[in-house]
């Protein structure tokens, strides 16, 4: 069965940093791509960063290009989002997915918020 | 980046009932990469569709999508209660990928 488990988020002050992780089982992460996508309370969905699974490029949204990192340890089967310079616009719930241009399989999300 | 934008915002049906779901892309959609997915409260985004008409494993029937280009569609023929949520529609044609606002679907 796949399943996806974020954790790491958490209340943070306006310029403060996160990390996020999600662990995996069920499939092997190294193959296959990943996303993290937000939605922040009462909004849509926001595809913020990428990496790919063959090649670990990272693609990103530019609102977050320089502040947040993705970045994924095969080994431990888990995906990480390195999240620095956080703003109140930042504030959302975070969801991993397994990426195939689209989520076929989330998590549960992880709430985010950034206070001013 | 391409918007999505889908209409209309609240619909409201009984059970039983036709859902036809709109999301219109501000530019072609290569390929019909669109995906759509249904969102219940305080839960996850789950993939019913994707490639704009393919069903997603598990994903009943009464579930289709259509349309291509500019112009997509999700139906879904006789509604269930359990299918009152929200539905979201997705492209990953381009980058970055973009969803659509969102279709409030609630019970009339």
């Amino acid at each position: 069965e796949v399943q996806l488990v974020e954790s790491g988020g958490g209340l943070v002050q306006s310029g403060g940093s996160l990390r996020l992780s999600c662990a995996v089982s069920g499939f092997t992460l190294s193959n296959y791509g990943m996303a993290w996508v937000r939605q922040a309370p009462g909004k849509g969905l926001q595809w913020v960063s990428g990496i790919s699974g063959s090649t670990t490029r990272t693609f990103y949204i530019d609102s977050v290009r320089g502040r947040f990192t993705v970045s994924r340890d095969n080994s431990k089967n888990t995906l990480y989002l390195q999240m620095d310079s956080l703003t109140a616009e930042d504030t959302a719930t975070y969801y991993c997915a397994r990426w195939n241009g689209y989520g076929d399989f989330w998590g549960q999300g992880t709430l985010v918020i950034v206070s001013s | 980046e391409i918007v999505l934008t889908q209409s209309p915002g609240t619909l409201s049906l009984s059970p039983g009932e036709r859902a036809t779901l709109s999301c219109r892309a501000s530019q072609s959609v290569t390929n019909n990469y669109l995906a759509w997915y249904q969102q219940k409260p305080g839960q996850a985004p789950r993939v019913l569709i994707y490639d704009a008409s393919s069903r997603a494993t598990g994903i009943p029937d009464r579930f289709s999508g259509s349309g291509s280009g500019t112009d997509f569609t999700l139906t879904i023929s006789r509604l269930e209660p359990e299918d009152f949520a929200v539905y979201h529609c997705q492209q990953y044609g381009s980058s970055p990928r973009t969803f659509g606002q969102g279709t409030k679907l609630e019970i009339k």
